[in-house]
């Protein structure tokens, strides 16, 4: 079945450690993106990518890189986490074509201490 | 700046309908989509408008009007599951996606 997967789901770490978010899709899909969300809140774009080896930064200001190295793919990395970057962080993917049409992971919810 | 507009909450009765509107200002624009969040869970799609006019799908119908940069999102014959908190969302003219803060909709019995 098609899908869309985060890991983990929940992590809690110290501050200074050095993180990885993993997402895959088996869609297919051209267009991933992350997200950053605060409970109750809107949903930030942070990075999101056109293909392979295609990386763009959203709009909201962030610490975090990512890679494109594979379609299915698309891991979001924190050099030194911060109690700052407690927040959930939201994978989705799109077709090229109809970017409209997010398809989200269950996302991964992070505590920094 | 880009923005989107809308209703913090809205309350409504089971079985009844509710209107949630969206009001947008972007660079650009290709359409306007609407989400729904449960509380703990990840953002499902509903609709896509690009065109003027209303798209129904089943219980929920969306409406787009560019010359007044305004949509809504009508839910119909409420059930409580509808619950949860809806996004709209603008595809803007550099092809990213810009999410309002959301509606939390209470379906009360």
């Amino acid at each position: 079945e098609a899908d869309i997967y985060q890991t983990p789901r929940y992590l809690v770490i110290g501050t200074g450690k050095k993180i990885t978010l993993e997402c895959s899709q088996t869609m297919g899909h051209d267009k991933m993106y992350w997200y950053q969300q605060d409970p109750g809140m809107e949903l930030h774009l942070i990075h999101y990518s056109y293909g392979v080896n295609s990386t763009e930064k959203g709009d909201l200001s962030s610490e975090s890189t990512v890679s494109r190295i594979r379609t299915e793919h698309f891991p979001l990395t924190l050099e030194s986490a911060r109690p700052s970057h407690t927040s959930q962080y939201l994978c989705a993917s799109s077709e090229y074509r109809t970017q409209e049409t997010q398809y989200f992971g269950p996302g991964t919810r992070l505590l920094v201490l | 700046g880009q923005s989107l507009e809308q209703p913090s909450e809205v309350t409504a009765v089971e079985g009844a309908i509710v209107q949630i509107n969206c009001t947008y200002q972007t660079s650009g624009f290709y359409g306007l989509s609407w989400y729904q969040q449960h509380d703990g869970g990840a953002p499902t799609f509903l609709s896509y408008n690009a065109l003027d006019g209303l798209e129904e799908t089943g219980r929920f119908s969306s409406f787009l009007s560019r010359s007044d940069s305004y949509g809504y999102l009508l839910l119909q014959e409420l059930q409580m599951k509808d619950s949860a908190s809806y996004f709209c969302a603008v595809t803007d003219g550099g092809f990213k996606t810009i999410f309002g803060a959301g509606t939390r909709l209470f379906v009360k019995a």
